[in-house]
């Protein structure tokens, strides 16, 4: 079974300043998505940013940035020019592809870094 | 274009009693799924409905189940209600399988 790990529970940026988080990942899968998420006091998962596997090339989304390392499993997740509205857990999440015997849509998460922004 | 909308957003119930949830899905989105944000155990995938069908279930007690209606909406339902059912659920729909999954903000579920 795949299993996700974020091993920085806390973290604290800056505003203006660069934070990168941490996620592994472990899986026998050569095809996959991962998918970093954030969740706000306000409850709702918002989906910042997403990775297929097969692409060589790391995802950014405007100041969202990945480093995929696929031989390592590693996929961390770099915010620049941190604002105060970054603030929120934010959740590494696995998937396997559909074509995968036994691949089920399901999103497996990590545990979660609560980033804090300060002023 | 409206997000995915659950209700209620919060539930009290004591242990034993019937809970429902529900969920609206984002307009033409097909799949719907529902995980458990409990305290200290993170989110755990619950089940996953497509085209009104159940595809897959994580590891959860057959007293957690649901469905989808032909509007898509979903209703997850916990039945013989147990204090660790106390957690957050989350739902989440996506166009197809595959697609990336949209979340609402959740169902409170606290049980005394």
């Amino acid at each position: 079974a795949q299993t996700v790990t974020q091993s920085q529970p806390e973290m604290s940026v800056q505003e203006a300043e660069t934070v990168t988080l941490s996620c592994t990942y472990d899986t026998s899968e050569s095809d996959y998505y991962l998918f970093w998420y954030k969740q706000p006091p306000s409850r709702q998962m918002i989906l910042v940013i997403r990775q297929e596997a097969y692409k060589q090339q790391n995802a950014t989304e405007n100041r969202f940035s990945v480093n995929f390392q696929k031989a390592a499993k590693s996929f961390s997740l770099k915010i620049s020019d941190s604002q105060l509205g970054d603030a929120a857990m934010y959740f590494c999440a696995y998937r396997s592809p559909l074509s995968t015997q036994g691949g089920s849509e399901k999103l497996v998460f990590g545990k979660g870094t609560k980033l804090t922004v300060n002023p | 274009e409206a997000g995915v909308t659950q209700s209620p957003t919060h539930l009290i119930k004591t242990r034993g009693q019937q809970a429902t949830l529900r969920c609206s899905p984002i307009s033409g989105h097909t799949s719907v799924y529902w995980y458990q944000q409990a305290l200290g155990l993170g989110l755990q995938f619950l089940l996953w409905y497509d085209e009104g069908e159940e595809r897959n279930r994580g590891n959860f007690p057959p007293r957690f189940s649901g469905r989808q209606f032909p509007n898509y909406s979903s209703e997850l339902n916990v039945n013989a209600l147990e204090l660790e059912d106390s957690a957050l659920y989350l739902c989440a729909s996506s166009l197809l399988p595959g697609q990336p999954q949209h979340f609402g903000d959740g169902t409170r579920l606290s049980i005394l």
